[in-house]
């Protein structure tokens, strides 16, 4: 299986632990997206890296977020003192960079319940 | 301020009839529109896309249709299967980054 694969699947955990998720991307692509879902609403935006660099975050990552991609491959996405919000699908996208093609393709997501 | 709207949460069609769903986009900025099928406990998984410059894309039974001076775009599911039945998300992207996505309408088909 080629596709973007995330670990753990799901992750319970009381709030003020520090949690952290990894995402394996499609191998070819040099482009990873981190997105959170919550119940009712579509995948929102937090960051994305081309290659190492992580080039945005969005205004919903707290200070108490923070993601890496070290050597271009697998990224963490780690997030500190949890709170009962924080309880979300966070789901890790790649891409290939090209100039016709946006697509992006997702992996199952890692659950998180904050109690 | 949502950016891209999908108006009806759920839809309910019979087997061999046609689904539409549909998408409204309030930011002339986005280039590019995807939509994506998602079953529970499942990632969103890619149907088809379309580029700004066109305004239709066929594959297979799915065909996307974009109206930008509506600034609207709909996926036409014919003939629907009851394996269609999932939750159907709108999404756009500005020169190639992040997702901006719909909130969702859950398609139904019944035998």
């Amino acid at each position: 299986d080629t596709g973007v694969s995330q670990d753990p699947r799901h992750k319970i955990t009381k709030r003020g632990q520090n949690v952290t998720f990894r995402c394996d991307p499609i191998s070819e692509h040099n482009r990873l997206y981190w997105y959170r879902q919550t119940l009712g609403q579509g995948p929102e935006f937090l960051t994305y890296f081309q290659n190492e660099a992580q080039l945005e975050k969005s205004r919903l990552l707290s200070d108490r977020f923070s993601a890496e991609r070290p050597k271009g491959s697998f990224s963490t996405l780690e997030i500190q003192r949890t709170e009962q919000g924080d309880s979300a699908m966070y789901l890790c996208a790649s891409s290939w960079r090209t100039s016709s093609a946006y697509e992006q393709y997702f992996g199952p997501g890692t659950r998180l319940t904050v109690t | 301020d949502q950016q891209v709207k999908q108006n009806s949460p759920s839809l309910s069609v019979q087997e061999g009839r046609i689904s539409i769903l549909n998408c409204d986009y309030t930011n002339s900025m986005f280039d590019y529109f995807l939509w994506y099928k998602k079953y529970p406990a499942e990632g969103p998984t890619f149907l088809i896309s379309i580029s700004s410059i066109k305004d239709k894309n066929e594959d297979g039974r799915f065909t996307v249709f974009l109206n930008k001076s509506a600034k609207h775009l709909s996926l036409h599911i014919v003939p629907s299967q009851p394996g269609d039945s999932a939750v159907y998300f709108c999404a756009a992207s500005r020169s190639n980054y992040k997702l901006t996505f719909g909130k969702g309408t859950l398609l139904t088909v019944n035998p």
